[in-house]
């Protein structure tokens, strides 16, 4: 089966610091989102994406929070200066138009702010 | 979307089948029932949907009870690997960019040996 790749797997970064969390969705799909998983709580709902342009976020969602398609394949979320609550689990998904609306997700990155 | 309630957690022997149970008593004409899982912190995996008739794949079958406030996931012979957090879902088919699920608890599922 396809799956959606997530790199780095961890990363470790600083307060204040700057991070690129990076996704290559399913190549057919056309429909991406990030979630995030904060340790032992629920898996949340942070952006959606299609045709390079975000069609919903949450409040979590802040102008700290940046997603970008660079070019054909990945897809990214930018975290500006980063927070000590920041810390999770990001998961990235995507979805392929019509079909079963099945929501395809990546191992995740799991993001450590110190 | 439509609230559901999903008992915290539940246990099944190995080789048995493994019957997750999930309330969605306000639940909609035009929503599903959707079921992802989560093994150990990696990302929830797709299980099977519906709407009002019982469904199977090569994962599990659903249950959907007839007047739609309930249903039943069932993993028909259950191993040790579908220890997991499964996660009901109910939301109206939407078509792509408005797709959002909203997890919640879920039920964690020891499978013992």
């Amino acid at each position: 089966e396809p799956e959606v790749t997530q790199t780095p797997s961890h990363q470790v970064t600083q307060m204040g610091q700057e991070v690129i969390l990076r996704c290559v969705p399913i190549s057919n799909h056309l429909y991406f989102y990030w979630y995030r998983q904060i340790l032992g709580q629920k898996v949340e709902f942070l952006v959606s994406f299609y045709n390079n342009e975000i069609s919903e976020k949450s409040e979590i969602f802040d102008d700290q929070f940046s997603v970008e398609r660079p070019d054909g394949s990945n897809f990214t979320l930018k975290i500006r200066s980063t927070k000590l609550e920041d810390s999770a689990m990001y998961f990235c998904a995507s979805l392929r138009p019509g079909g079963l609306e099945k929501l395809f997700f990546g191992s995740g990155t799991q993001l450590s702010v110190l | 979307d439509a609230k559901t309630t999903q008992p915290p957690s539940m246990d099944c022997a190995e080789g048995r089948a493994a019957n997750l149970p999930c309330n969605h008593s306000t639940i909609s004409g035009n929503e599903y029932v959707y079921w992802y899982r989560q093994i150990h912190s990696q990302g929830p995996q797709y299980i099977i949907h519906g709407l009002k008739n019982n469904e199977t794949n090569e994962m599990a079958s659903l249950i959907i009870t007839e007047d739609r406030k309930s249903s039943t996931l069932i993993l028909p012979h259950a191993t040790l690997r579908d220890t997991a957090v499964y996660y009901c879902i109910v939301r109206v088919r939407s078509g792509g960019s408005n797709y959002k699920l909203t997890f919640g608890k879920g039920t964690l599922l020891t499978v013992n040996p």
